[in-house]
C-alpha cells in the first residue's frame, strides 16, 4: 500500500515559473526523500530530508518537512522544460529500511 | 563508478509462465531492494535482500521470491504469472541497510 499522498495529481506551468508539489504521509519516519522520475524510467534520488531538519535546498530545489502536520513540500524555482517528470517522496520509516512511496505528482513544464 | 543495471529492458510472458528479472548493484553496495511499479502508481516494496539474506518483505505473495548472489548481484524470480503483474520492476542498492538507495532504469514487464 502506498504511504504517501502527493498533491496535485497533475501540475502545469509556464518555463520560468515556479512548482510546488506537496506530500502527506501517516506514520513516524526517519527521512523522507524526493525522486523524481522520467517515462517510467528509473528513479533519480532530488533529496533527503531527516526528521529533525525542517529545510533544505539543492541548486533549484527547496524541501519543507513538517513532522507535525506529516507533510512535506518540494518547491522547484525557475522551471524548465526539462523538468517535466514525475516526482514522488518516499519515506523511511522509523524501523523499516525500505522506501515507502507517494502515488506522484506529474508536472508538465511547458515551454 | 558504475550506476546500478538491470536486464532485460523489456519482456513480454503470457499468464502463468516464470520469469528472472536480474540486477547489478553500484559497486560496494551490499544491500539491494525490490520494488514493484504499476502504471500511474508509485513504487512498492517487494523484498530486500541484506548479504544474501532477505531482510524483509512487503505485501506480495510467495510466488515473488529473490536471490542475492555473494557479488551482491540479485534475481527477482515470479512464478505462475498473472495479468497483474505487468509492470515496472526497479531495483535499488545502497551501501547500508539504512543508506540512500540508488535505482536501476527498471524492466518493463507485460504479462499477456
Amino acid at each position: 500500500s502506498q504511504q504517501g499522498e502527493e498533491d496535485p495529481q497533475a501540475l502545469s506551468i509556464q518555463e520560468g515559473e515556479n512548482a510546488t508539489m506537496n506530500c502527506s504521509y501517516k506514520t513516524s519516519i526517519n527521512n523522507l526523500q524526493w525522486y523524481r522520475q522520467n517515462s517510467g524510467r528509473g528513479l533519480v534520488h532530488l533529496i533527503l530530508i531527516r526528521s529533525n531538519e525542517r529545510e533544505k535546498h539543492s541548486g533549484r530545489l527547496r524541501v519543507t518537512l513538517d513532522t507535525s502536520k506529516k507533510s512535506s513540500s518540494l518547491l522547484i524555482t525557475a522551471s524548465r522544460a526539462a523538468d517535466t517528470a514525475s516526482y514522488f517522496c518516499a519515506t523511511g520509516e522509523t524501523g523499516a529500511n525500505n522506501l515507502f512511496f507517494g502515488t506522484g505528482t506529474r508536472l508538465t513544464v511547458i515551454p | 563508478e558504475t550506476g546500478v543495471t538491470q536486464s532485460p529492458t523489456h519482456l513480454i510472458k503470457t499468464r502463468g509462465q516464470q520469469v528472472t528479472l536480474r540486477c547489478s548493484s553500484q559497486s560496494g553496495h551490499n544491500t539491494v531492494s525490490w520494488y514493484q511499479q504499476a502504471l500511474g502508481q508509485g513504487p512498492q516494496f517487494i523484498f530486500q535482500y541484506y548479504r544474501e539474506e532477505e531482510n524483509g518483505r512487503g505485501n506480495f505473495p510467495p510466488r515473488f521470491s529473490g536471490l542475492q548472489f555473494p557479488n551482491y548481484s540479485s534475481e527477482l524470480n515470479v512464478n505462475a504469472l498473472e495479468l497483474d503483474d505487468s509492470a515496472l520492476y526497479l531495483c535499488a542498492s545502497s551501501l547500508s541497510l539504512k543508506g540512500e538507495q540508488f535505482f536501476g532504469p527498471g524492466t518493463r514487464l507485460t504479462v499477456l
